[in-house]
Order: C-alpha cells, then structure tokens, then sequence
C-alpha cells in the first residue's frame, strides 16, 4: 500500500487528454512538500516529467503539466501520442517516514 | 554528458549479502545528494534510502532500515549499496538517482541510471 495513492490504469486514443491523480496526506502534500512525475518505460531509466508540482524540466513538451492543491496532485497530457505509453509515478517527501515516497504507478495506454 | 552507471547486481542466496556501485559522470559528484530506488518484478517504484553530499545524512525505508548501508567515495565519484541479510523480496531492478540538493531528500531526482538487477534466490 504505497503512501501516494495512483490509479492503476488509466487509457486514452491519440489526440485525446488524459488525467493521472495522485492522493497523498497531511505528512507529504499537506506539509507543503512538492509533487513530481515521472515517466518510465520497462527496461529504460526513468525520467523526470514534471518537478515541483508544475514545473517542466527543459526537454520535455508542453502537453505534459502538472497541478497541486491541497492533498491531491495531477498530471495531465494532452495530445496523446503513441509514445507516451508508459508507466507514471509521482513522488513527494513524508516527514512521517522521513523519507521519499512513490506513488503505485499508474500505467498509461493509448488505444 | 551526465551519467550514473550501477554495478554489481547478480543473483544470492537468501541471507547472503551484496553491494552495489553507482558510478557517476559529468557532474559534480560532491556537492549533490543520492538516493536508491528500486523494481520489484511487476512492482512499482520503491524509495530506498539517500545520502547527503558529504556523507554525513543518511535516510532509510523502513523496509531496508538495519540491513541496507549506502555509502559514498566522492574521491572515486561513487555511490554504495550494501545490502545484508538478504531475502527473495529484495529482487529487483536497482537505479541510483541524482537528487538536485545536496542535504535532504525533500525534493526530486533529475538523474537516474539505467539500473542493475539483483536476484535473490536458493
């Protein structure tokens, strides 16, 4: 049981938006920690999508952002391409761990 | 360009002990912090532990707390894992990430390697 919570899935055809949230706490969001996103595909490194809840690391396109408010989080993608099949997670700091923490992941499908 | 490069995986037996390397490039290894994160077959991302650009901060999951030492040679630009008493549950792909700050793991990772797989069977 990971302390993000993710939906498992979620699916989209190309062109469309697709949404992806991320429940967290008091301990994490809540305490005003930033949300990330990553993308990984099976068998690569994962890469850093979107830091501090909406920030977009140069390189990656502006159809990826992200939001936060409150204990929740969301990255959304718009334009869905092919390419964006892949695996999501996002990733904040507990104080009640004191530690990082994932969420679940939360696997991308493009009909 | 910036790199970082695991070693060390293989397969163990349950109970024996391993130690990973995480070799870095093209950065200034000393002034940034490093976690461990890893696979689990069919699993998810799972946060391990990080330490800080010195070496002097360290923080643990839970679930490798007590068995899991990480360790660092800014000398060799390299980053370790020891992992103790090893179980089937610690089977996994391992990546080490850049943090971007050197003291806390309060932030995100911009850097991660392409992993190394550890098995851990009988």
């Amino acid at each position: 049981q990971s302390v993000l919570t993710q939906p498992p899935s979620v699916s989209g055809a190309p062109g469309q938006r697709v949404t992806i949230s991320c429940t967290g706490s008091s301990s994490n969001f809540g305490a005003g920690y930033g949300v990330h996103w990553y993308q990984h595909l099976p068998g690569t490194a994962p890469k850093l999508l979107i830091c501090d809840n909406n920030n977009r690391p140069s390189g990656v396109p502006d159809r990826f952002s992200g939001s936060k408010s409150g204990t929740s989080a969301s990255l959304a993608i718009t334009g869905l391409q092919a390419e964006d099949e892949a695996d999501y997670y996002c990733q904040s700091y507990d104080s009640s761990l004191s530690g990082s923490v994932f969420g679940g992941g939360t696997k991308l499908t493009v009909l | 360009q910036v790199q970082l490069v695991e070693s060390g995986g293989g397969v163990v037996q349950p109970g024996r002990s391993l130690r990973l390397s995480c070799a870095a490039s093209g950065f200034t290894f000393s002034a940034y912090g490093i976690h461990w994160v890893r696979q689990a077959p069919g699993k998810g991302l799972e946060w391990l532990a990080f330490i800080s650009y010195v070496g002097t901060n360290k923080y643990y999951a839970d679930s490798v707390k007590g068995r899991f030492t990480v360790s660092r040679d800014n000398s060799k630009n390299t980053l370790y894992l020891q992992m103790n008493s090893l179980r089937e549950e610690d089977t996994a792909v391992y990546y080490c990430a850049k943090d971007i700050t050197g003291t806390t793991p309060y932030y995100y990772m911009d850097v991660w390697g392409k992993g190394t797989t550890v098995t851990v069977s009988s």
